[in-house]
């Protein structure tokens, strides 16, 4: 599979720690999206970018920060200030507007110790 | 706010079976609803959407209907088969252009 990388795939963190997940994708997407993914939840969305040096945020934004300082590239830093952070985190990319699809990475699981 | 509510949380059907998973949602400004499968420790993939000008839309052996009126969408797969047990999620757009409304999952277990 290319197109959307996620790193690392596991994660643990003690509390108190930042951490930062990366996401790179090279399929030229202009949009980006952060989602986190908790059992017998659908995706909520915490972040998204429409373009470089842009990004909103979503629904569940707090506790999360990122940048968008290149097109491939949508790192996401989970602060100390999340108050439950352990969750399954995806990454994905679209052409545009969400009325498209959704090219997810593979994930990142991240465990608070 | 926005919701999108997905029945049931799991469905479990004989192989060659069908099977009908349905969704709710409440605004109706919604114009997109995609339909996601997600396989066990996989990244969810897109298998069928539908836009609100048209009722229905097929691919194969899946299916999506789609009643703008009471405010639902279904998603049906005919003669399943094993590779089709995943989670499967539906969404609709709501009024940002860049954010979809998630339902909660239905998991999708084939019997042999």
């Amino acid at each position: 599979d290319g197109g959307i990388t996620q790193s690392p795939k596991y994660l643990f963190r003690k509390e108190g720690q930042n951490v930062t997940l990366s996401c790179e994708q090279n399929l030229n997407h202009d949009a980006m999206y952060w989602y986190r993914q908790d059992p017998g939840q659908g995706l909520r969305l915490i972040y998204y970018s429409q373009i470089v040096n842009d990004f909103q945020k979503g629904d569940i934004a707090e506790g999360y920060s990122v940048s968008r300082e290149k097109k491939e590239s949508f790192p996401l830093t989970v602060t100390s200030a999340q108050k439950n952070p352990t969750a399954f985190y995806l990454c994905a990319s679209s052409t545009g507007a969400s009325t498209g699809e959704l090219f997810f990475g593979e994930g990142s699981r991240l465990t608070v110790l | 706010g926005e919701n999108v509510e997905q029945h049931p949380s799991t469905l479990s059907v004989q192989e060659g079976d069908s099977a009908v998973i349905k969704c709710t949602y409440s605004d109706s400004a919604s114009n997109y609803f995609p339909w996601y499968k997600q396989e066990l420790g996989k990244r969810p993939q897109l298998i069928i959407d539908i836009r609100s000008n048209v009722g229905e839309k097929k691919d194969q052996r899946i299916a999506v209907t789609l009643n703008k009126t009471a405010k639902h969408f279904s998603l049906h797969i005919t003669e399943t088969q094993p590779e089709d047990s995943a989670v499967y999620f539906c969404a609709a757009s709501t009024g940002s252009n860049y954010q979809l409304i998630w339902g909660a999952g239905t998991k999708l277990i084939i019997k042999p």
